[in-house]
């Protein structure tokens, strides 16, 4: 099973909403990534957790607050976002930190802000 | 954040010639050079990459050729196909940073019949 699971793939929330996305793998991987990718830009990264601890904090806002609440979740917690923060939000894992191994990639939850 | 420069934008090729796309970076630090290919509404995939101490890779159509000395790597696809559609990526890896993957600016690529 190579797969990153992502839900929701669609998610539409006012800007006073709180919303989480999850983000799941089994394949053993001790490293997750949240990436925010803009229409036509590439996916720019926003945190890395390493064996569940935070270690890659690229200056997100604080409206957005990760959560690896186990080796094979990932959450993103969203409040209080702004129309700005519409894009597809993409979550990867890789085997390990220090390790040039393949990063799989979810299918990605699109998010409107309304 | 962007520390790799990637040309072209955009890249029309016709079916069963050769798309060849280029990468250049900057921090010598960098010690493992992935592509992604990534079709509309989907996540990126792993295409094909390579470590800096070697200067080419070849998986299928695909091929990567790195030259260290110069910062630069390319990846050609060698008869291209409609199929091969889709939006490529080049990215780098800094292992020592906590596995820091950042992508390339993006080459849409579109292989007419």
């Amino acid at each position: 099973d190579t797969e990153v699971t992502q839900t929701p793939k669609h998610l539409v929330m006012g800007m006073t909403n709180k919303k989480s996305l999850k983000c799941e793998q089994h394949m053993g991987h001790r490293a997750m990534y949240w990436y925010k990718q803009k229409a036509k830009k590439p996916p720019e990264l926003m945190f890395v957790y390493s064996y569940e601890k935070l270690s890659i904090n690229e200056s997100v806002p604080s409206r957005f607050s990760p959560e690896c609440p186990n080796s094979s979740l990932l959450n993103l917690h969203l409040h209080a976002l702004q129309p700005e923060d519409s894009a597809l939000y993409l979550c990867a894992s890789s085997q390990g930190p220090r390790m040039n191994t393949e990063a799989f990639f979810g299918q990605g939850t699109r998010l409107t802000v309304v | 954040q962007q520390q790799v420069k990637q040309s072209p934008q955009s890249l029309i090729v016709q079916k069963g010639g050769i798309s060849i796309i280029n990468c250049a970076y900057e921090n010598t630090a960098f010690d493992y050079f992935p592509w992604y290919q990534q079709f509309p509404g989907k996540g990126p995939a792993l295409l094909i990459a390579i470590r800096p101490d070697v200067s080419e890779k070849k998986e299928g159509r695909f091929t990567i050729s790195f030259n260290k000395s110069a910062k630069q790597f390319s990846l050609h696809i060698m008869d291209s196909q409609p199929g091969d559609s889709a939006t490529y990526f080049c990215a780098d890896i800094l292992t020592g940073g906590g596995n820091k993957l950042t992508f390339g600016t993006g080459t849409q690529l579109k292989v007419e019949l």
